[in-house]
């Protein structure tokens, strides 16, 4: 599965967009983008995921770049809550279902 | 939906016990389930991948007759930690998945062990 870079932290403020880049530049044709995060002290939450076309959930929306080496999850209207460990994994669909996690952006939104 | 619950949400035990984490598909059956292990301040690693009613996978590096797991019906997954010590103390996830479903793995809400 390719390897994803995504920044360490980053701070948004509260009712504003957070925008989440990762990058992605060695991405296969038939990998996925994944997005999870991790509130502190719980278990990860799947938060949505694409191929190539953009994405939109109840949660977050994933835009990815035409060329696919990039992509962006954005939370629309950030809250407090949304402070978490997000992680972009990239990885293709095959019968193991396994994730592979990095480091992530730990978002910390503030009032 | 797909609810995945664990028990204990903590423990602790003496160095050289035993002890169990359970793992439930609370409104689905979980065709594979997941286990992983995460230190403070670091990512979340694999340790194995136990499928219902066969063997687990275990990851390379981890110890597979440390730790134990069964995976006996299609709701439960159990891990059990075999004469722990402090340095097992982490925190225990678990996940699962099911055969059609999207590629997600839905994850429970972690163990933390310590081991004094």
């Amino acid at each position: 599965d390719a390897k994803t870079t995504q920044p360490p932290s980053m701070d948004c403020a509260e009712g504003r967009a957070a925008n989440l880049p990762c990058n992605h530049s060695t991405i296969s044709g038939n990998e996925y983008v994944y997005w999870y995060r991790q509130i502190h002290s719980q278990g990860p939450q799947y938060i949505i995921h694409g191929l190539k076309n953009n994405e939109t959930n109840e949660m977050a929306s994933l835009i990815i770049t035409e060329d696919r080496k990039s992509s962006t999850l954005i939370l629309p209207h950030a809250t407090l809550r949304d402070t978490a460990v997000y992680y972009c994994i990239v990885r293709r669909r095959s019968n193991d279902y396994k994730l592979s996690f990095g480091a992530g952006t730990t978002v910390t939104v503030r009032a | 939906g797909a609810v995945v619950s664990q028990h204990p949400s903590w423990v602790i035990c003496k160095s050289g016990t035993s002890v169990k984490i359970e793992c439930r598909s609370l409104d689905f059956q979980a065709t594979t389930m997941f286990w992983y292990r995460q230190f403070p301040k670091q990512s979340l690693m694999l340790m194995a991948t136990s499928n219902e009613g066969s063997k687990a996978t275990y990851e390379q590096g981890v110890e597979k007759d440390k730790f134990l797991i069964n995976h006996a019906s299609l709701t439960l997954s159990t891990l059990t930690v075999t004469s722990a010590h402090p340095e097992d103390s982490s925190f225990y996830i678990c996940s699962a998945t099911w055969t059609g479903a999207s590629y997600e793995q839905y994850f429970g809400p972690g163990t933390r062990l310590t081991v004094t």
